[in-house]
């Protein structure tokens, strides 16, 4: 299994460029989702999906979308880059929806963003 | 507001050593806590999960501990090896607005020295 693969590893925009960021799972997990990990600062949820069709906001949604047309893929699009979405970005996939029910939570790499 | 804070910010320990990571929280109503190690340039991999009930729970040389009357977890590494060397994030999980949420913190950075 590859588990959850993301692409690309890196990544330079320039302001206003679109572009959108791949993930894509391979467990057949149902809950996926979307964090942002900038320097001093814990993870922070973008957006996620409890399944194919079904997506909801998070903590800092604002300058992104998501869809999920089937189980295995969650991309996420940046609509107009701006240099504060300069992160590294995170999917996660976990078996069921409740976090707080314990299912551990698998990452992919990580997308190093860099917007000048 | 629902917080998680780790401490030290960073720690040098030299190999072989022992050490012990400090998370409190405010999060509330409580889940469960988790650790996480990041290595650099990597993702996020689970070390522990630990619920309401649990005290204790080892995976190898790492034990994690859990006080949820005072909000307090620590992560205790055993024999430190080179391939410790990695930031070790605590994660909160409450339930808010009936959804469940992860409350992550900023994490430990942990080096390693032979």
């Amino acid at each position: 299994n590859a588990g959850v693969t993301q692409t690309p590893k890196f990544q330079v925009l320039k302001t206003g460029q679109s572009m959108t960021l791949q993930c894509a799972q391979d467990m057949n997990h149902e809950y996926m989702s979307w964090y942002r990990q900038d320097p001093g600062m814990g993870l922070r949820l973008i957006h996620y999906s409890v399944g194919a069709g079904i997506t909801d906001q998070g903590e800092v949604p604002n300058g992104y979308n998501v869809s999920r047309s089937t189980t295995e893929d969650f991309p996420l699009r940046l609509l107009s880059a701006a240099p504060s979405q300069t992160s590294v970005y995170f999917c996660a996939s976990s078996r069921s929806w409740g976090q707080g029910s314990g299912t551990e939570a698998f990452f992919g790499q990580g997308t190093r963003l860099t917007v000048v | 507001k629902n917080q998680v804070e780790q401490s030290p910010q960073s720690l040098i320990i030299l190999e072989g050593k022992n050490c012990t990571l400090q998370c409190n929280y405010t999060v509330s109503p409580f889940s469960n806590l988790r650790w996480y190690k990041q290595d650099t340039g990597r993702g996020p991999v689970s070390l522990t999960i630990m619920t309401f009930s649990e005290n204790t729970k080892s995976n190898g040389r790492y034990t994690a501990t859990l006080d949820a009357d005072t909000k307090q977890s620590s992560l205790h590494i055993t024999a430190s090896q080179l391939s410790d060397s990695a930031s070790y994030i605590c994660v909160v999980s409450g339930s808010m607005d009936s959804n469940y949420q992860l409350i992550w913190g900023a994490g430990t950075k942990l080096i390693i020295k032979p």
